[in-house]
């Protein structure tokens, strides 16, 4: 079984609607990240906790929210979805070396 | 601010044709450098870490060094396998673990 997963792994969705990204994680790791990566501009950290109590921005935050459910579960939602949110997002835990679940991409028409 | 830099952006090599990718790096304190490999609609899998510069890592036909400034990921006698979107990443010290990316390379290793 994967250490990281993510669901859905593809979504379509339109302008305005709430959709959220959920990840899942068996390595037994504090730390939790959301990047979403899109072509030319790399990966790019959105939001990141590391435990249940500490959530942290990244630096592209604005137009997300997150919740750390437990210790092993953390969401993101995009609570009115934009077609510039369309992208691949990414999950990863990890102290030093972070581990990458498979990603969800999002089309927002 | 912190910044990496990957060059070339897309590198085309015959079967068995070595060659080196660079990842260039602006840091306030380098805690580690990090390679991945992903491949096309999949999540970034962990290569390396580099912590320090004159440090090198290998794994099969691939060796990673560090310097004060750049890494390079060297890749020995590639096979069409090796096709992939090489990533790099920084890690400063005190910034809670965050990673900086670089763009990528995307290696295309032909038969």
């Amino acid at each position: 079984d994967a250490d990281v997963t993510q669901t859905p792994r593809n979504r379509i969705t339109k302008t305005g609607k709430r959709i959220m990204l959920e990840c899942s994680q068996t390595k037994g790791h504090d730390r939790m990240y959301w990047y979403r990566q899109d072509p030319g501009l790399g990966l790019r950290l959105i939001y990141y906790s590391f435990d249940v109590k500490d959530i942290n921005k990244g630096e592209i935050s604005d137009g997300y929210s997150v919740s750390r459910q437990a210790q092993a579960k953390f969401s993101l939602s995009l609570e009115s979805a934009i077609p510039n949110q369309t992208a691949l997002y990414f999950c990863a835990t990890g102290a030093d070396t972070q581990y990458f679940g498979p990603g969800t991409r999002l089309t927002v028409l | 601010e912190d910044q990496v830099t990957q060059s070339p952006e897309a590198l085309r090599l015959q079967e068995g044709e070595s060659s080196s990718l660079n990842c260039s790096y602006t840091v306030s304190g380098l805690r580690g450098l990090f390679w991945y490999r992903q491949d096309p609609g999949k999540g970034p899998e962990f290569l390396f870490t580099l912590y320090s510069a004159g440090e090198e890592k290998e794994k099969e036909r691939l060796k990673a060094t560090l310097t004060k400034k750049e890494s390079f990921l060297h890749i020995t006698a590639p096979k069409p396998e090796d096709s992939a979107t090489y990533l790099c990443a920084v890690q400063a010290e005190d910034q809670g673990g965050k990673l900086i990316f670089g763009q990528g390379t995307e290696l295309s290793v032909k038969p």
